[in-house]
């Protein structure tokens, strides 16, 4: 267990307002990748940035932003909520080892956008 | 695009019979496949990738491009391999993005 951490557990929102959730990964871990989980579904990739910068983004509108710190620590930054939007965010910090990336799951932050 | 797709959203299956938990995708280049495992209460956590060909808590996975399959076998279900498996897939030039099927959960009974 690698200790990717997130916070909040859980939070409540209202439409139209902007909401960001924060991720801790490893030291040592240089990648952080965010997924959007809605219920009853697989998680779908959002971004993913490597040093500091973004260099993959999935199928979500620009509303969606994050940010990579040097310590380690990222942010998911989401405007103008919409009721869809309420789903278990989720991070991934990876490592590069063996084979390859191997991505450590945080424990996810419930979102409810009411 | 690519897609995962996993076919059974529940498998329930009694202990010590064999289990086999579907998947297929579908992706035009030389893909990475991964099985993700969450037990209940705990986070989402690797279980086995095919590039490593091992097998993991008696779990193995094969690749078949023919079929664009990547199948979960064990032949002896556990009560404590209850959970949720996800597979998914990583394009083999884009970094860490997974693409994830929806899930199968799986119930042993005993």
């Amino acid at each position: 267990e690698t200790g990717v951490t997130q916070s909040p557990t859980h939070l409540i929102k209202t439409r139209g307002q902007q909401v960001t959730l924060r991720c801790s990964s490893q030291s040592g871990h240089n990648t952080v990748s965010w997924y959007q989980q809605a219920l009853g579904q697989g998680p779908q990739f959002i971004f993913q940035y490597y040093r500091e910068e973004e260099n993959g983004r999935g199928n979500f509108p620009p509303r969606f932003s994050g940010l990579q710190f040097p310590n380690y620590s990222s942010e998911l930054n989401v405007n103008a909520l919409e009721l869809d939007d309420s789903a278990l965010y989720l991070c991934a910090s990876s490592l590069l080892q063996g084979f390859g990336y191997e991505q450590y799951f945080g424990p996810g932050t419930r979102l409810t956008v009411t | 695009a690519q897609r995962v797709t996993q076919p059974e959203k529940l498998l329930s299956v009694f202990k010590g019979a064999p289990v086999e938990l579907k998947c297929n995708y579908s992706y035009s280049g030389s893909p990475e496949l991964f099985w993700y495992v969450q037990y209940s209460r705990q986070r989402l956590q690797l279980l086995l990738r095919h590039i490593s060909r091992e097998s993991i808590k008696g779990f193995t996975a094969d690749l078949n491009k023919g079929e664009t399959s990547f199948h979960l076998k064990k032949p002896f279900a556990q009560e404590e391999d209850s959970a949720m498996y996800y597979c998914a897939l990583k394009p083999g030039n884009a970094g860490n993005m997974l693409t994830f099927g929806g899930g199968t959960r799986l119930m042993v009974k005993p």
